[in-house]
């Protein structure tokens, strides 16, 4: 099992309030990254952070904001949820120097909001 | 723009037999990285098996092997003596050679049933 945290693994929030999604890793990689995965759609990528204090948008874009304070640590924020937020969110670290496309996830936070 | 098409939404297999994924892809680029990523119901994602384009032997890990076809744009995956810990949606992933940040193109997955 991959050391990368997530929580909540599951919340059910109301609209208009703020949320953040939590995810740490113990492995001491500097790339991290954000996904968003709807049912039988893919992965994508909507936020990314080479190292502290970097912080990029991905492809997809995103409401939502990160923050890259410390190494281990990359917090996902919601201002104002709404329910076009409902989906499952997938936090992923990588090595710097480790093997290309070699990602480990974490289980996911599963978001709704009503 | 780089793309990774899955067309089979759901497949299904008799435990101890084979199965194959498939997965197609579009790309310009003539060095890249492929994958197969493995998400079992409510656990994490990992990585299964990785192959390099230039590389022309196929990827092999244990049962699990790809059939690689560069010009046909195709990336398969043959689970052999499917067990019922193989139950689990099935990723195809690419990204560019010489990428720093790790960025994978996902599909839409292939959810595998192993049937006792």
């Amino acid at each position: 099992e991959a050391d990368i945290y997530q929580t909540p693994r599951y919340l059910v929030i109301g609209t208009g309030k703020k949320i953040t999604l939590e995810c740490s890793q113990t492995m001491g990689h500097d790339k991290m990254y954000w996904y968003q995965q709807d049912p039988g759609m893919e992965l994508h990528l909507i936020h990314y952070s080479y190292g502290v204090n970097s912080t990029e948008k991905g492809d997809l874009s995103s409401e939502s904001t990160v923050s890259r304070i410390r190494t281990e640590h990359f917090p996902l924020t919601l201002e104002s949820a709404r329910p076009s937020h409902t989906s499952q969110y997938l936090c992923a670290s990588s090595e710097y120097k480790g093997a290309v496309g070699e990602l480990f996830f974490g289980e996911g936070s599963r978001l709704t909001v009503l | 723009a780089q793309t990774v098409t899955q067309s089979q939404p759901e497949m299904s297999v008799q435990e101890a037999e084979t199965v194959t994924l498939s997965c197609t892809y579009d790309t310009s680029e003539s060095d890249y990285y492929l994958f197969w990523y493995k998400q079992p119901p409510s656990r994490q994602m990992i990585l299964v098996i990785r192959q390099e384009a230039y590389k022309q032997q196929n990827a092999t890990e244990n049962r699990f092997s790809v059939n690689f076809q560069k010009a046909a744009k195709s990336f398969s995956l043959k689970i052999s003596d499917s067990q019922l810990g193989d139950a689990a949606m099935y990723f195809c992933a690419y990204t560019a050679h010489g990428g720093a940040t790790n960025k994978l193109i996902f599909g839409t997955g292939t959810l595998l049933a192993v049937q006792p």
